[in-house]
């Protein structure tokens, strides 16, 4: 099993800021099948990102997604106050299909 | 609309069984490899289940092999989970989710159910 972890587990940041998400595999991720989901309380989770680093239909460019094989990032380039929630990664290539433990981005 | 609703969650005993069902409309469920996955309260996401188009392949996690069995109807656009010997642990909101596919490649879980609730408890 393909184990995620996810670093930090929270951040603090104010609106206007930079973030950078990390996310590190236990082994290769295949084929880069990576994927990055945001959750609000209350709501099922929402694809951002897949195969890495291609945004989900209708993602403001503010999101960006990069890496391969155990190495991965979430980067919002300016937080809007909509965007504080928390984000998972996910390895869909290697079944079972594992999610890291979440980072939970909160309004400093 | 596209969308998944799910259905069947509810208050169930340890040991005991439920269905959920999925209801897909809006794109094309027979062509879909399918997936169950669940949150326990105030946890993190979990996989549980996996199924392609045709069925021909299913997968599921270590913690459920052997009680729950991932199943589809196309004709009816459903998707099922069968949950035998539940335990408390077991206890989570249950999402169906659909594995998407750009240019032949896979590209995540697209489109997520509203959730259905499964409580075990005596």
């Amino acid at each position: 099993e393909i184990v995620l972890t996810q670093s930090p587990g929270t951040l603090s940041l104010s609106p206007g800021e930079r973030v950078t998400l990390s996310c590190r595999a236990s082994q290769s991720v295949v084929s880069r099948y990576l994927a990055w989901y945001q959750q609000k309380p209350g709501l099922a989770p929402r694809l951002l990102i897949y195969g890495a680093s291609n945004r989900a239909t209708g993602l403001p460019d503010r999101f960006s997604g990069s890496g391969s094989g155990t190495d991965f990032t979430l980067t919002i380039s300016r937080l809007e106050p909509e965007d504080f929630a928390v984000y998972y990664c996910q390895q869909y290539g290697t079944s079972p299909y594992t999610f890291g433990q979440g980072t939970t981005l909160e309004i400093k | 609309e596209v969308q998944l609703v799910e259905s069947g969650g509810g208050l169930v005993k340890p040991g005991g069984s439920l269905r959920l069902s999925c209801a897909a409309s809006g794109f094309i469920f027979s062509s879909s490899t399918m997936n169950w996955v669940r949150q326990a309260p105030g946890k993190g996401l979990e996989w549980v289940s996996s199924i392609t188009a045709s069925s021909f392949d299913t997968y599921s996690a270590d913690s459920v092999k052997g009680r729950f069995v991932i199943s589809r109807d196309n004709a009816r656009n459903s998707l099922y989970l069968q949950m035998d010997s539940l335990r408390t642990e077991d206890t989570a909101v249950y999402y169906c989710a659909r594995l998407a596919a750009v240019g032949g490649l896979r590209a995540g879980f697209d489109i997520w159910g509203q959730g259905t609730m499964v409580a075990v408890s005596s």
